[in-house]
């Protein structure tokens, strides 16, 4: 069982506002990723990070930022959110194997 | 048991048969794979993964095969309970780079 966490799990909130997806590992991973997946699509990788210090922006174009301060936490900010922000958003892991866990997912709606 | 030739976006087996979840991969050098369950709800979950110098790893009642001359990878689940039914994600990707995942099956089992 993958020890990945993220809050909230369910997010309304109204245009413009900014908000911040936490997500959080107690296995010491080193790397760390965010994906956004649409109901029943495939998941497109937003940000990456292999370490402390260390961000990458993913395949899907996003407004969105991360910071990786601490190897266990990786948040995900959006400074002004837009209702083509609404999706799922799933945080993920991975150490020296290749395989990611994942995280139970943060469902926001932008109304 | 039921099987698909490509890729199609659903399945529906008997409680008790075999499955068989089908997905081609596009770059010849990718040199690792990897299945996902995800179930409605819940971020995907690790079902089992293989490197390109293998054809075939089992695990509990799964198997994954890859074929690298046609760049196919499949998931047989045997003697499939409903507790299966979940939308199942394959995923490639080359060393060095992120994992790129493709679009999903849904499985149903009716008992």
């Amino acid at each position: 069982e993958a020890d990945i966490y993220q809050t909230p799990r369910y997010l309304v909130i109204g245009t413009g506002k900014k908000i911040t997806l936490e997500c959080s590992q107690t296995m010491g991973h080193d790397k760390m990723y965010w994906y956004q997946q649409d109901p029943g699509m495939e998941l497109h990788l937003i940000h990456y990070s292999y370490g402390v210090n260390s961000t990458e922006k993913g395949d899907l174009s996003s407004e969105s930022t991360v910071s990786r301060i601490r190897t266990e936490h990786f948040p995900l900010t959006l400074e002004s959110a837009r209702p083509s922000h609404t999706s799922q958003y799933l945080c993920a892991s991975s150490g020296y194997t290749d395989t990611q866990y994942f995280g139970p997912g943060t469902r926001l709606t932008v109304l | 048991g039921e099987s698909v030739g490509l890729h199609l976006p659903t399945l529906s087996v008997q409680e008790g048969d075999n499955s068989i979840i089908n997905c081609a991969y596009s770059n010849s050098a990718s040199d690792y794979f990897i299945w996902y369950k995800q179930e409605s709800g819940k971020g995907p979950q690790f079902i089992i993964d293989i490197r390109s110098n293998m054809d075939k790893r089992q695990g509990q009642r799964v198997t994954v095969l890859l074929n690298k001359t046609v760049k196919h990878l499949s998931l047989q689940i045997a003697a499939t309970q409903p507790g299966d039914s979940a939308v199942y994600f394959c995923a490639e990707r080359e060393a060095g780079t992120a994992l790129i995942f493709g679009k999903g099956t849904t499985l149903s089992v009716s008992s």
